[in-house]
């Protein structure tokens, strides 16, 4: 059976701090890796990640895959109130359209 | 633009009302998508559509009933809910081809079910 497993399920942290989300995976066909943030509705897309060992970066957000390891992370440095939600990891598999999600990482950023 | 939209934003329904969920997105994305969020849970594939036609359904029972009239819209019909059903519905899209591409997700319709 397909697994997504992210670590931890929730973190809370100041502002300032940096923070790094795991995500771990055992998919048969894996295609790529996603990044989304949640707050109150839509999934919001952040990265994806096809290739091991390249790192996608976006302003404060940073993240990688390792495909022989079967995990990514997800950085936050000098976190923002903002930056609270819950940041889901998801997997693209077989013809790419199934995108099976992680139980989320609850990030918490206190002033 | 990466906008997805979805109508209503709430629905209320009893059990035996019948009710559709409305998707639309301009993006030419040729595969949309229905998932399934319970509170605290991640969100669980529901259909796929690619290029109009059905492609994947994720042993969903009847009483859900997807459409795709064109390939900008999709509708999820309701008909004879329960309880259980009660949860935010999300339509997410996709370019068309192999891929691997990104899911742009709208921002749902929060259903209860009476």
């Amino acid at each position: 059976e397909d697994k997504v497993v992210q670590s931890p399920l929730s973190l809370v942290v100041h502002e300032g701090d940096t923070v790094t989300l795991n995500c771990s995976y055992e998919v048969t066909n894996f295609r790529s890796l996603l990044w989304y943030k949640q707050e109150k509705k839509a999934p919001t897309f952040l990265f994806m990640l096809t290739s091991s060992g390249i790192e996608k970066k976006s302003g404060r957000l940073s993240s990688i895959l390792d495909k022989k390891e079967l995990f990514s992370i997800l950085n936050i440095t000098a976190t923002q109130t903002g930056d609270s939600a819950v940041y889901l990891c998801a997997v693209l598999k077989g013809s790419a359209r199934q995108l099976t999600f992680g139980s989320g990482t609850q990030l918490t950023v206190l002033p | 633009d990466t906008e997805v939209t979805q109508t209503p934003k709430h629905l209320v329904m009893g059990m035996t009302n019948k009710k559709s969920l409305k998707c639309e997105q301009h993006m030419g994305h040729r595969a949309m998508y229905w998932y399934k969020q319970k509170a605290k849970k991640p969100p669980e594939l529901m259909f796929v559509y690619s290029y109009e036609k059905l492609s994947i359904n994720e042993s969903v029972p009847s009483r859900f009933s997807p459409e795709c009239p064109n390939s900008s819209l999709l509708n999820l019909h309701l008909h004879a809910l329960q309880p259980e059903d009660s949860a935010l519905y999300l339509c997410a899209s996709s370019r068309p081809g192999q891929g691997p591409y990104e899911q742009y997700f709208g921002p749902g319709t929060r259903l209860t079910v009476t």
